[in-house]
Parts: structure tokens; sequence; C-alpha cells
């Protein structure tokens, strides 16, 4: 079966510090892979997504880049963090292109900044 | 994109058919009703979808109307795990589709 990874779990980070986010699938080959952020009491924003090595679209002009260098690795990384960077973030994972493939989310990264 | 439309908050017994409404009278002929839930703290975790038909599977079933306008997610025997927000979303189609949720329905489960 398949399963997403996601660490560290929580991360506390000083406001200008780098951030690098680990993101892992097993089980599945060339996955779709996706990027969230979910702020306190707000919904879902889609960061990034990859359909493939190299392959990153970015949904929202922001501080924060992703990348994919391995077919099943998805890494969310930042030179310098903002206070506005605080946040859930969340790494998912689907197959296919179809419109009935479920996004699987992994248990997510808290990022404090401070 | 179709929205949807929640109540904010529910009580079930436990043991209890858990019934969650949702209603998305925009949905358009090809576009799928997806249900999510999150447990505080952890990332959401899909329950099921469907298109037209009523689905079940392992974890619940899904009932949509037949003009699809609403839909509701039942728990057969709810359990305190399943204490959760549940999110309704109906997916746009086409391409790689991002899961947009809104604010959710708040299922209490009580011993």
């Amino acid at each position: 079966s398949q399963t997403i990874h996601q660490w560290p779990a929580t991360l506390v980070q000083p406001v200008g510090s780098p951030l690098s986010l680990e993101c892992t699938v097993e089980g599945t080959s060339n996955p779709n892979l996706y990027w969230y952020r979910q702020a306190a009491g707000r919904g879902l924003q889609l960061l990034f997504y990859s359909v493939g090595i190299g392959q990153i679209s970015s949904e929202v002009p922001q501080n924060l880049s992703a990348s994919r260098p391995q077919d099943r690795q998805f890494i969310l990384s930042s030179k310098k963090l903002l206070l506005s960077d605080s946040g859930f973030y969340l790494c998912a994972w689907s197959v296919g292109q179809g419109d009935d493939q479920p996004q699987h989310f992994g248990d997510g990264t808290r990022l404090s900044i401070l | 994109d179709a929205k949807t439309t929640q109540p904010t908050s529910m009580d079930c017994a436990e043991g209890r058919a858990a019934n969650l409404p949702c209603n998305h009278s925009t949905i358009s002929g090809n576009e799928y009703v997806y249900w999510y839930r999150q447990i505080h703290s952890q990332g959401p975790q899909y329950i099921i979808h469907g298109l037209k038909n009523n689905e079940t599977n392992e974890m619940a079933s899904l009932i949509i109307t037949e003009d699809r306008k609403s839909s509701t997610l039942i728990l057969p025997h709810a359990t305190l795990r399943d204490t959760a927000v549940y999110y309704c979303i109906v997916r746009p189609t086409g391409g790689y589709q991002k899961v947009t949720f809104g604010t959710g329905t708040k299922l209490q489960v009580i011993p």
C-alpha cells in the first residue's frame, strides 16, 4: 500500500532563517505531488504541484520554492523565512490524471516563525 | 468552482449512524463530490467520492441526490475516533486540480 512521510512534524525557526521540508511517497510510481499550507482557522492553499521529476508549478507568488529531485521526493524550501510563513504545511499525492483520483495527505509539518 | 454548504457542527452518539449533509447546488455535470476529514493536528484523510451513484467503502457511504445538488456522508457506527472536521468538496474537472476546503462540519461523537 502507498504511504506518505513528512518531516519534521514540528519546527520552530527564527525570521530570516532558511527552510527545508521533505516529503516522500512509498508504494507508487510517478505520483503527482502537492504542497499545501493551512493557516490557523483558514482553509487549504495550494502552493506547488508537480507531475514529474524537475517539473514544478507554482500556484501563488510567495517566499517559498519547491523541488522534486527524485520521483517520490518533494521538497519545500525557503532562503529567508518571514513571519507570514507560519502555518501547517501538508504534502499530498495522487496518481493519474483523471478527475476521480483523490489526493492523499501526509500528517503535516507545523511551522512556527519567531 | 462549485461551492459547498455544510452545517458548522453536529453531535452523534457513539454507535449510532452519523449523517453529514452537504449542499452543492451549483455542481456541474461532470464534477465529483469528495469527502475528507481532519482530526485535530493531523493531515486531511480522504474518505470517499462519487459522481452520480451512491458509493460505499470500508469507511463510509455516500448518498448523492438524483439532481446532484446535495449529498450525505454516512458513518454507519460512529466511534469516538470519528470526532473530526468533515469537509465536502466539489472537484473541478481536468488537470491536476487543487483541493480547496470550506469550513466543514465539526462532528463530535459523544460517549
